[in-house]
């Protein structure tokens, strides 16, 4: 596609509940980034895939948080037994490569009640 | 420890009224200092990128500049389509491709 997908857009589910987040990155990037944004914060680093591979996942905040790359394209970011602060927009961004620059999809609106 | 601090965390300006927005940062072995545009619901737009000290690059209205502990987001005559929150971000030369972002400022030109 022309840009970076997820889906769904918003996400209501009850605490303790699983969740997964698609990511779709743009057709040829190699590179994919999970990032996850608190109101009036910046975006936090959570994973970033190098093909099928997770070369980074220092920023994942406990093992309730997977995120899995099986084919090198779709992404999927999967929370475990959610809780009320988990509950943020969660960012996918692509891009051609580790020296390019990123582009971002519109992310996922989670709310944990 | 790497950080990013933005200044102010919103501005207020009057369509026309030309200002600065302020990105400081530590970071060891900089590669790269990023400039995003974020408008409501959406995800970060990427406006500049810029790797050394004295370097400038411009866009309609903005002109973004590096120093070796801050970056300026100048905004000339800015528009109200120009509101929105700006984000910057480093990226470090130890930890692949990912970004340290700001908490960004948000920005209100009002006509």
């Amino acid at each position: 596609g022309a840009g970076v997908s997820q889906t769904p857009s918003n996400k209501v589910t009850e605490k303790g509940k699983y969740v997964e987040l698609r990511c779709d990155p743009i057709s040829g990037h190699t590179a994919l980034y999970w990032y996850r944004q608190s109101l009036g914060q910046g975006p936090e680093f959570l994973i970033y895939f190098q093909g099928t591979g997770a070369a980074d996942d220092s920023g994942l905040p406990n093992d309730r948080f997977f995120a899995v790359r099986p084919e090198g394209s779709v992404s999927t970011l999967k929370i475990q037994r959610t809780e009320r602060g988990d509950s943020a927009v969660y960012l996918c961004a692509s891009s051609a490569g580790q020296g390019y620059g990123y582009t971002f999809g519109s992310g996922t609106r989670l709310t944990v009640v | 420890e790497d950080q990013v601090t933005q200044s102010p965390e919103a501005l207020r300006l009057q369509e026309g009224e030309s200002s600065s927005l302020n990105c400081s940062y530590t970071v060891s072995g900089l590669r790269g200092l990023f400039w995003y545009r974020q408008d409501p619901g959406k995800g970060p737009e990427f406006l500049f990128t810029l790797y050394s000290a004295g370097e400038e690059k411009e866009k309609e209205r903005l002109k973004a500049t590096l120093t070796k502990k801050e970056s300026f987001l100048h905004i000339t005559a800015p528009k109200p389509e120009d509101s929105a929150t700006y984000l910057c971000a480093v990226r470090n030369g130890n930890q692949g491709g990912k970004l340290i972002f700001g908490q960004g400022t948000e920005l209100s030109v009002k006509p």
